[in-house]
């Protein structure tokens, strides 16, 4: 069966310090990968999507970057954190069919 | 894009009552989901439903894709369904599987 990890479940950082959040999936292959975040416990806000190794496509203009080096592997970054990167962040795939799939999410505080 | 809007937003109900949660969107689909976060922000897929009516123990849910809508059904309510639940559409297959989330209803049941 297919499943997905997400991780660290919680994270507080300093504004200006780098960030790296990593998704994995398993039991699948060549999945719709997707980040989103949620803030103030409504609304999900699509960041990126990926179809492929190396294909990210960006929905907003924001302070975090995307990268897929494996078919399975889908990494949020930031050079840089603000505050307003603060959130929980969650990682979904997507196969052929079907409906996404989430993983358990990191909530982030940029202090 | 496509506009998601759900009702009510906010829904308190009574252990063991029954409540209709709606999704109208803005333009046509090809998917459409129903989702449930729980308190502590997992996401938990309840359905993937295009069109016609799926039942899954006391839940279930309806799509009218014509008329541009959905129903989430819940019955005998328990205070395990509180949270927050989204329905979300998207276009795919034959453009890119971008997964528009609605607003959500936030539900809270009482014992």
């Amino acid at each position: 069966s297919q499943t997905i990890h997400q991780w660290p479940a919680t994270l507080v950082q300093p504004v200006g310090s780098p960030l790296s959040l990593e998704c994995t999936v398993e039991g699948t292959s060549n999945p719709n990968l997707y980040w989103y975040r949620q803030a103030a416990g409504r609304g999900l806000q699509l960041l990126f999507y990926s179809v492929g190794i190396g294909q990210i496509s960006s929905e907003v203009p924001q302070n975090l970057s995307a990268s897929r080096p494996q078919d399975r592997q889908f990494i949020l970054s930031s050079k840089k954190l603000l505050l307003s990167d603060s959130g929980f962040y969650l990682c979904a795939w997507r196969g052929d069919g079907g409906g996404n799939t989430f993983g358990s999410g990191t909530r982030l505080t940029v202090v | 894009g496509i506009q998601v809007e759900q009702s009510p937003p906010d829904l308190i109900l009574q252990e063991g009552a029954n409540s209709t949660l709606r999704c109208n969107f803005s333009d046509s689909v090809n998917n459409l989901q129903w989702f449930h976060q729980n308190p502590w922000g997992q996401l938990i897929n309840l359905f993937y439903i295009p069109s016609g009516t799926k039942q899954n123990g006391r839940l279930s849910a309806t799509t009218v894709a014509t008329e541009r809508y959905s129903l989430l059904y819940i019955s005998s309510s328990q205070t395990t369904d509180s949270g927050v639940y989204f329905c979300a559409v998207d276009r795919a297959p034959g453009g890119y599987q971008k997964v528009t989330f609605g607003t959500g209803t936030k539900l809270q049941v009482i014992p």
